[in-house]
């Protein structure tokens, strides 16, 4: 089955600088690739997602790229605010359905002020 | 949190007894899910639900039971806890099974002493 990786695991940036989590996956057939913000106390919220047939995306200050070749899609985020720290979560799925959904063990980032 | 409610918010429980978690949506979304959430391992799915009486096995479902009565209500029932259950438990709910954004509550933390 699907596995997922992601590193860093902690990730302390000062504001203002920019934030970078990878994530590997194992499965080829994995087109969908979501990514979560966890926020102290709540549920994961869905903050960007790409799918296979697309390289990058872009959202305001958050990226996604993805390397189907090499099975690495990253999250950028730029000009980081300190609303920016979360826990942030990758996902993939071979069939893009949440029932096949597998999630990376998370990324603690911290914006220092 | 999209009109979902997670029921008790903590939970403090013993070790051989069973415990009944709620998930309860005001959305009439077809789609349910139970996750647990430990460090270092993310978010792993438990249960699913496709709709009324409609429910299947996630990754790590051993020692859980589901129960959909009615579409509102998702019930995930620890038949005898024991203390690797000591988790943060989430719900999800999603419109459709695939391409879309899944949707999750604050979440139950219960603790097997």
């Amino acid at each position: 089955g699907e596995n997922v990786e992601q590193h860093p695991s902690t990730l302390s940036v000062q504001e203002g600088d920019s934030a970078v989590i990878k994530c590997t996956y194992s499965d080829s057939a994995s087109n969908y690739f979501p990514w979560y913000k966890q926020e102290l106390g709540k549920g994961p919220q869905l903050i960007i997602d790409i799918r296979s047939n697309v390289g990058e995306k872009k959202d305001q200050r958050i990226a996604v790229t993805l390397n189907k070749t090499a099975k690495h899609f990253s999250l950028h985020i730029t000009e980081t605010q300190p609303e920016d720290s979360a826990v942030y979560f990758c996902a993939a799925s071979p069939k893009t359905s949440y029932d096949k959904v597998i999630f990376g063990p998370g990324t603690s980032l911290s914006v220092i002020p | 949190d999209a009109g979902i409610t997670q029921s008790p918010r903590h939970k403090v429980t013993e070790t051989g007894t069973p415990v009944t978690l709620r998930c309860h949506q005001t959305e009439n979304h077809r789609y349910m899910y139970w996750y647990r959430q430990d460090p270092g391992h993310g978010l792993r799915l438990i249960h699913y639900s496709y709709g009324v009486k409609d429910t299947d096995k996630g990754e790590v479902s051993d020692g859980y039971s589901v129960s959909r009565s009615k579409t509102e209500d998702f019930l995930l029932t620890l038949e005898s806890a024991t203390s690797s259950q000591t988790s943060v438990y989430f719900c999800a709910i999603t419109p459709q099974l695939k391409n879309t954004e899944a949707f999750f509550g604050q979440g139950t933390r219960l603790t097997v002493v």
